[in-house]
């Protein structure tokens, strides 16, 4: 059964700052991994999926790096500015089971201006 | 292109009584999955729906639960007899091709049971 993990569970830091969130999953075996942003009382809003045969994808100020060897993922944030601060998610769709997507419970992240 | 759209936005209903959430898929999409958000937990998948059918549905409670996609109309997750743990917030996506592919998600409907 297919687990993620977000580390840190929450983080507030300086806007201006270059910041990285992580996500771990344990089975290798994912097509594709997606990260998420979610603002308080809203839905989820699709940063950028890394398919898994790339190691990379980038979005403007955004950056994903994908390790399906060692099970991880991390999100770069690049200057970070109040506009940032929302929960971030990780999610793999399933290799084998439900075929629902698998989500992290998520990284708060607070910019303070 | 109009994205997910989901009604009610917010839902009160008093136990014992019935609530039904509708999601209508981005055009195009004929793929539809429930997910469920309970308070201070993370995404949980309920069920996976393609026009009429429901493909799987192994994270949804077995009994109250229920769900459709029929051929014309959007999606409906249904409730029967809510409690108050069945109070969350209650998320619906849509994609063009299977589970696979990227998953656009609605706004959600928060359901408060009294």
């Amino acid at each position: 059964k297919q687990e993620v993990t977000q580390i840190p569970a929450a983080l507030s830091v300086p806007e201006g700052e270059n910041l990285v969130l992580n996500c771990s999953f344990t089975d290798s075996a994912i097509y594709n991994l997606q990260w998420f942003r979610q603002d308080p009382g809203k839905g989820l809003t699709s940063l950028l999926l890394i398919q898994s045969s790339q190691r990379e994808q980038t979005s403007g100020r955004l950056n994903a790096s994908l390790d399906k060897s060692s099970g991880r993922s991390t999100l770069y944030i690049a200057a970070s500015q109040p506009g940032d601060s929302a929960t971030y998610l990780c999610a793999v769709p399933p290799g084998g089971g439900a075929d629902g997507l698998t989500f992290g419970k998520g990284t708060h992240l607070i910019i303070q201006p | 292109n109009a994205g997910v759209m989901q009604n009610p936005r917010h839902l009160v209903r008093r136990r014992g009584q019935e609530a039904r959430l509708r999601c209508s898929p981005m055009k195009g999409h004929s793929h539809v999955y429930w997910y469920r958000q309970l308070p201070e937990e993370g995404l949980k998948f309920m069920v996976y729906l393609q026009k009429e059918n429901i493909i799987d549905e192994s994270g949804m409670p077995k009994e109250r639960f229920s769900a459709e996609f029929p051929k014309e109309g959007p999606s409906i997750l249904r409730i029967q007899q809510v409690v108050r743990g069945d109070s969350a917030a209650y998320f619906c996506a849509s994609s063009r091709t299977g589970p696979q592919g990227t998953q656009y998600f609605g706004p959600g409907t928060r359901l408060l049971v009294l």
